[in-house]
């Protein structure tokens, strides 16, 4: 069973700071990753889509990264702002059809 | 394009009665999908339909939830029996029916609050 962890599970950065959030996954065997965001009582918004032969997907300030092989991932947001605030949840598609969640990176941006 | 949409958005209930949401998919999308999500937890894979088909269902599915999906179009998850257990965000997302690349897109969401 794939077991999707995101790291820190929250954190606080001032306005202007780079943003790193991490993702891991047990089951390197996976089709593509996609990273959400979630703002409070909110559905889900698609913010990149990385194919496992990818290295990495960029979309203004974020930039995400996967090495496939040793089961990581990296959400880059850059020059963070309040509007950032939200918690982030990285999820991964193996061959069973379905998306793996984490439980998500709760991120607060401090003006 | 509208988006993947879904109603009712918040729904309270008490023990015992019965609910149901809908979800209309993004036009053309034939891949549906029902996850469900509690507070603090990521989302949680429920059901999944290929047109009017239902291909896979969760262990979480007990026999108090039922999924349809009757044209390949919109989708309906009823809840019978509601218990306080039931309380959480019922999320529906869809995709194009393409290879297992595709990007999954959700809608805001049905909250149902079981009292």
């Amino acid at each position: 069973k794939q077991e999707v962890t995101q790291i820190p599970a929250a954190l606080s950065v001032p306005e202007g700071e780079n943003l790193v959030l991490n993702c891991s996954f047990t089951d390197s065997a996976i089709y593509n990753l996609q990273w959400f965001r979630q703002d409070p009582g909110k559905g889900l918004t698609s913010l990149l889509l990385i194919q496992s032969s990818q290295r990495e997907q960029t979309s203004g300030r974020l930039n995400a990264s996967l090495d496939k092989s040793s089961g990581r991932s990296t959400l880059y947001i850059a020059a963070s702002q309040p509007g950032d605030s939200a918690t982030y949840l990285c999820a991964v598609r193996g061959g069973n059809n379905r998306l793996a969640f984490g439980k998500g990176n709760q991120v607060v941006v401090i003006p | 394009d509208t988006g993947v949409s879904q109603n009712p958005r918040h729904k309270i209930t008490k023990r015992g009665q019965n609910v149901t949401f809908r979800c209309d998919p993004i036009s053309e999308h034939n891949r549906l999908y029902w996850y469900r999500q509690t507070l603090g937890q990521g989302p949680e894979f429920l059901t999944y339909f290929q047109n009017e088909a239902q291909l896979e269902k969760s262990r979480l599915l007990s026999d108090r939830f039922s999924a349809e999906r009757p044209k390949g179009s919109f989708s309906t998850l009823e809840i019978q029996r509601t218990e306080q257990g039931d309380s959480a965000m019922y999320l529906c997302a869809s995709r194009p029916d393409r290879q297992n690349t595709g990007e999954l897109f959700f809608g805001e969401g049905s909250r149902l609050t079981v009292l």
